[in-house]
């Protein structure tokens, strides 16, 4: 099993644009997860998916977008790149969420917005 | 909501010392608390989780934790530490819910010295 995968592993975006960030995993998972880590901040929440068609907000998602087609992968769209989404992207997945679950994480995706 | 509190941004040891890392959290309701490791350039891993019986937890590498309900405490500690134990962790801390998911503290950087 690969676990779980994210490409790409370093983007630069120059303000204004947009982009995806993939994530697939091969775990069979229900429940996926994206997070964005800051210096200092720890991990932020940005959206989670239940289930392929079923997406809800985390603590932080304003600027980003989710689709959940598929209950392999679960990509995030940066539409309209700004400074303030610099950072290092995590996403993660669980076989449920009863809160109980370990999350398993991928490599993560180090995006410098300029 | 529940949230997590590391006492310590960083925390620095010398091989073969104990190893001490503070962990506080608030909630409203019997939690489930996680350590995770996170070493260079890599994605977290599940160290140890306490969930429900035993208070002592113990984990990969060593690592144990104690979850003290009176104290609202989760600390990790390690008997002696290893050059390789340098990384962040993270504490984390759920609710038991149908779409739970994990609040992560802002992590705290082992550093080991020879």
């Amino acid at each position: 099993n690969a676990g779980v995968t994210q490409t790409p592993k370093f983007r630069i975006l120059k303000i204004g644009q947009s982009m995806t960030l993939q994530c697939a995993q091969d775990m069979n998972h229900n429940y996926m997860y994206w997070y964005r880590q800051d210096p200092g901040m720890g991990l932020k929440l940005i959206y989670y998916s239940v289930g392929a068609g079923i997406t809800d907000k985390g603590e932080v998602p304003n600027g980003y977008n989710v689709s959940r087609s598929t209950t392999e992968d679960f990509p995030l769209r940066l539409e309209l790149a700004a400074p303030s989404q610099t950072s290092v992207y995590f996403c993660a997945s669980s076989y449920l969420g009863t809160g109980q679950e370990t999350q398993y994480f991928g490599p993560g995706t180090r995006l410098l917005v300029l | 909501a529940q949230s997590v509190t590391q006492l310590g941004s960083h925390v620095s040891v010398s091989e073969g010392a104990l190893v001490l890392l503070r962990c506080n959290y608030s909630s409203s309701v019997p939690p489930y608390l996680f350590w995770y490791v996170q070493y260079p350039n890599q994605g977290l891993q599940l160290l140890l989780k306490y969930t429900t019986g035993a208070t002592l937890v113990k984990g990969i590498n060593g690592f144990e934790a104690e979850f003290k309900k009176s104290e609202t405490s989760f600390h990790l500690t390690k008997p002696s530490a290893h050059m390789s134990d340098a990384a962040e962790y993270f504490c984390a801390v759920s609710v038991p819910s149908g779409y739970s998911t994990l609040t992560f503290g802002k992590g705290t950087m082992l550093l080991v010295s020879p």
